[in-house]
């Protein structure tokens, strides 16, 4: 068990539709990370929240946007789905900002059609 | 920006013969090293880290990985593998300083395939 768990595993949308896939991190992390992985890829960093603050981002749009909640939750939401983001996202928690280390998920393996 | 460069796409292997994933990275300045293990369908399991002290680290089912700052290169070793090291191995860089800290940078991935 990794104490990162994503939702949904799987998922389904259509070109120009909205998504958001969940993240449940381990008590006390404080640090969660979202990558998205396309097929045949390592992983690409979209951002990082820190105590419910985004504090880095990638080379991502704005339409990719994020939320950190207190009970270590989070989301990723992505608006305006194009083809291209179908990938698998992954979230990923740390104890601090430093990363001695992610815990990863699972992940949620997005197609867009 | 930093990068990583996993040399090979894909290592096949005969089980119980060594083997070693290469990977470079692109600065030299501190960084903190990371290899990742994917299996199918599933998620980054963490295999070994760097972040300081000896060059050599080792992680618990048998894989050594060895910094070496002058070459800028964290190669991944197993002196015999095990059919069951099958999955896609994934090297990363971390910048523990400034407006990346925390950030990870991946390469793109080595499959290792046992054969029995």
């Amino acid at each position: 068990e990794t104490g990162v768990t994503q939702s949904p595993t799987h998922l389904i949308k259509t070109r120009g539709q909205q998504v958001t896939l969940r993240c449940s991190s381990q008590s006390g992390h404080n640090t969660v990370s979202w990558y998205q992985q396309a097929l045949g890829q390592g992983p690409q960093f979209i951002f990082q929240y820190y105590r419910e603050e985004e504090n880095g981002r990638g080379n991502f749009p704005p339409r990719f946007s994020g939320l950190q909640f207190p009970n270590y939750s989070s989301e990723l939401n992505v608006n305006a789905l194009e083809l291209d983001d179908s990938a698998l996202y992954l979230c990923a928690s740390s104890f601090d900002e430093l990363n001695y280390g992610y815990t990863f998920g699972s992940g949620t393996r997005l197609t867009v059609v | 920006a930093q990068s990583v460069t996993q040399l090979d796409s894909q290592v096949p292997v005969f089980e119980e013969a060594p083997v070693e994933l290469r990977c470079n990275y692109s600065s030299s300045v501190s960084v903190y090293l990371f290899w990742y293990v994917q299996y199918p369908n599933q998620g980054l399991q963490l295999l070994l880290k760097y972040l300081s002290g000896s060059t050599l680290v080792e992680s618990i089912n048998g894989f050594e990985a060895e910094f070496n700052k002058s070459q800028t290169s964290f190669h991944l070793r197993k002196p015999s593998v095990h059919i069951s090291d099958t999955a896609e191995y994934f090297c990363a860089v971390s910048d523990p300083r400034g407006s990346t800290l925390g950030r990870l940078y991946f390469g793109r991935g080595t499959q290792l395939t046992v054969w029995p």
